[in-house]
């Protein structure tokens, strides 16, 4: 099983700020089998990056994906008031299905 | 677009099973793979099967085999997840998500509302 641990666990920024969360794995992923998600309470989680840098629809252009082999990293370029929430990476490579054990993005 | 509608929150006793639904519109199922992930209260994402198209069969995390089974109804484009000999520690919220595995990239979206099953005595 490959196991991605993200880092921060916890990340304490401003709006504005710009934030770079990343995902290390075990084991090598194939770049088209690496997904970042977010979370807000109460809500289930929304695709912001396949594919390792692919932007989902609709997902604004201050969200990144970048990284190979076993690191990657989402970068949020200018923090906005709604982007604080838990972020996740998620790779489908490699049965099981693993997710990290996320990033909780918070307003300091 | 694919829209996924999960059925309402659920109260089991330990030892019990669990089936929960989830209505698929905008698409029919049967183009469709699903897969389920829980996420247990102030926990993270846990994937725990779904179809997986290069098989061509439903796949189970090692950790639910043997107490956990994926069906279709493809009359009704309805998935489901049932959850059997349930424990306390399976409190969780449960949701449905469309695995969508092309050369762009695979990803789960998109997801269900969630149901949230509660196991208690």
């Amino acid at each position: 099983e490959i196991v991605l641990t993200q880092s921060p666990g916890t990340l304490s920024l401003s709006p504005g700020e710009r934030a770079t969360l990343s995902c290390r794995a075990s084991q090598s992923v194939r770049s088209s089998y690496l997904a970042w998600y977010q979370q807000k309470p109460g809500q289930a989680p929304r695709l912001l990056i396949y594919g390792a840098s692919s932007r989902a629809i609709g997902i604004p252009d201050r969200f990144s994906g970048s990284g190979s082999g076993t690191d990657f990293t989402l970068t949020i370029s200018r923090l906005e008031p709604e982007d604080f929430a838990v972020y996740y990476c998620q790779q489908s490579g490699t049965s099981p299905h693993t997710f990290g054990q996320g990033t909780k993005l918070e307003i300091k | 677009q694919v829209q996924m509608v999960q059925s309402g929150a659920e109260v089991k006793k330990p030892g019990a099973s669990v089936k929960v639904s989830c209505k698929v519109s905008g698409y029919t199922l049967t183009g469709l793979s699903m897969h389920w992930v829980r996420q247990a209260p102030g926990k993270g994402l846990e994937w725990m099967g779904g179809f997986d198209p290069e098989e061509g069969e439903t796949i189970y995390a090692q950790k639910f085999q043997g107490r956990l089974s994926m069906t279709e109804d493809t009359s009704t484009d309805t998935a489901y997840m049932e959850l059997s000999s349930l424990r306390s520690e399976d409190t969780a919220v449960y949701y449905c998500a469309r695995y969508y595995d092309v050369l762009s990239g695979s990803r789960f979206d998109p997801w269900g509302q969630g149901t949230l099953v509660s196991v208690s005595s």
